[in-house]
């Protein structure tokens, strides 16, 4: 089955660049979108089909995805960003998650 | 506005079944499909299968097949998601999410249900 590896914690100061990836074996080759979840609640699409913000969801979050990586990027990261954070991809019709990575901003 | 909300807590007995609802509102809820998300206590996302608003074709993840059912019914524009033969690792909270037809991404949750499998 299709897995996707996640590092379990990232740690940036504030105003810094975080990067969270996300690997998986060609996953460049499909769409991956990122969840950020806060404590207590359900979480929300950050980006998705790789690069793209929904409205709403501020400049400093960015994403690409290329050969076996994709990559979450929080620019300028502010105390409220921190959470933990999910990509997600579609193996044919099977959703898969990677295990999170718990952004902490010291 | 778009919003997806689900029934509330149960506490269910191991080899029991439980059964989730998750009324959908603010969109034609036959253009989009419904997943099923679960998080165990301190644990990451599992994706536990999914279904067509459309037609109520579902394709489930591989370690629930036989236990999971997936349902929906458009007069309400509910879906439901059953489990049956539970067991204590099956506590969790259950999400439903809306997958975008648009985008493929789970552009809008409902709020949770917290299931317990307890003796």
């Amino acid at each position: 089955s299709y897995e996707l590896t996640q590092p379990p914690s990232v740690s940036v100061s504030p105003g810094q660049t975080a990067s969270i990836t996300c690997s998986g074996d060609k996953l460049g080759d499909r769409y991956a979108s990122w969840y950020q979840q806060k404590p207590g609640q359900s979480p929300v699409v950050v980006i998705y089909q790789d690069t793209k913000r929904p409205s709403g969801i501020p400049e400093r979050f960015s994403g690409s995805n290329s050969g076996n990586t994709a990559t979450l990027t929080v620019s300028g990261t502010q105390a409220m960003d921190e959470a933990d954070y999910y990509c997600q991809a579609w193996d044919s019709s099977t959703g898969v998650f990677g295990g999170g990575t718990k952004l902490t901003v010291l | 506005q778009v919003q997806l909300v689900q029934s509330g807590a149960e506490v269910k007995k191991p080899g029991a079944s439980v059964k989730v609802s998750c009324k959908a509102s603010g969109y034609t809820f036959s253009s989009h499909g419904i997943s099923w998300v679960r998080q165990a206590p301190g644990q990451g996302l599992e994706w536990m299968g999914w279904i067509s608003g459309k037609n109520g074709n579902t394709n489930y993840a591989q370690k629930l097949q036989g236990r999971v059912t997936m349902t929906t019914d458009t007069s309400t524009s509910r879906a439901y998601m059953e489990l049956r033969s539970l067991r204590s690792d099956d506590t969790a909270v259950y999400y439903c999410a809306r997958r975008s037809l648009d985008t493929d991404a789970f552009d809008m949750w409902g709020q949770g249900t917290m299931v317990t499998v307890s003796s």
